[in-house]
């Protein structure tokens, strides 16, 4: 159990769609960090919530958006699916911005076709 | 930009030999962190390191981090097939204590029994 649960597992979207992913962050924890992992590479930064404010932006396009909610948890959008944009979505929450650490949740293997 | 790089990135080892990653940054890091992602998992925490070359030790494996702080490595000792997956390297962005993750792109292990 990673503590951090996300869904849906898996989705497959065509090009041009949107979709919204969803995070619950481990409980205690305050910070929401999202993550696109290409096969074979490591994650990469998309961006991090903290007090339902977006507080740090990777370098991704504005088709990606995000969203936290009074309870912590967290919502990814992306806008106008490319093929590109298959991944996995990864999910990692913290505490104080991650000075102990992230949790990760399990992801989202988005593919779109 | 700032960048991270892992060696090598695949490793195969008989079960029992010793297994070596190394790390570094093309910054100076205020922390470094080590995650492990099994086959068709999730990153997982492992350790953070913080001062330099500091020295940790769970049980089989082995995390330094460098004088400079830009490298660091991950050593297992005596290596189980329980080891199996993509080991990684991560240090916060622009040094910073909070935010953004630069991960390496993983060095992936396969322990032969």
């Amino acid at each position: 159990d990673a503590g951090v649960t996300q869904s849906p597992t898996h989705l497959i979207k065509t090009r041009g769609q949107q979709v919204t992913l969803r995070c619950s962050p481990k409980s205690g924890h305050d910070t929401v960090s999202w993550y696109q992992q290409a096969l074979g590479q490591g994650p990469q930064f998309i961006f991090q919530y903290y007090e339902e404010e977006e507080r740090q932006r990777g370098n991704f396009p504005d088709r990606f958006s995000g969203h936290q909610f009074p309870n912590y948890s967290s919502e990814l959008n992306v806008n106008a699916l490319l093929l590109g944009d298959s991944a996995l979505y990864l999910c990692a929450s913290s505490l104080n911005g991650g000075v102990y650490g992230y949790t990760f949740g399990s992801g989202t293997r988005l593919t779109v076709v | 930009g700032q960048q991270v790089m892992q060696i090598p990135q695949y490793q195969h080892v008989q079960e029992g030999e010793d297994f070596t990653t190394y790390c570094n940054s093309s910054t100076t890091l205020s922390n470094i962190q080590w995650y492990k992602q099994r086959p068709g998992g999730h990153p997982v925490f492992l350790i953070q390191l913080v001062k330099s070359g500091e020295v940790k030790k769970q049980k089989r494996l082995t995390f330094q981090f460098g004088e400079a702080k830009k490298n660091s490595s991950l050593h297992i000792t005596a290596t189980q097939t329980t080891d199996v997956g993509t080991y990684f390297c991560a240090g916060p962005y622009l040094s910073s204590n909070t935010g953004k993750l630069i991960f390496g792109q993983g060095t992936t292990l396969q322990v032969k029994p």
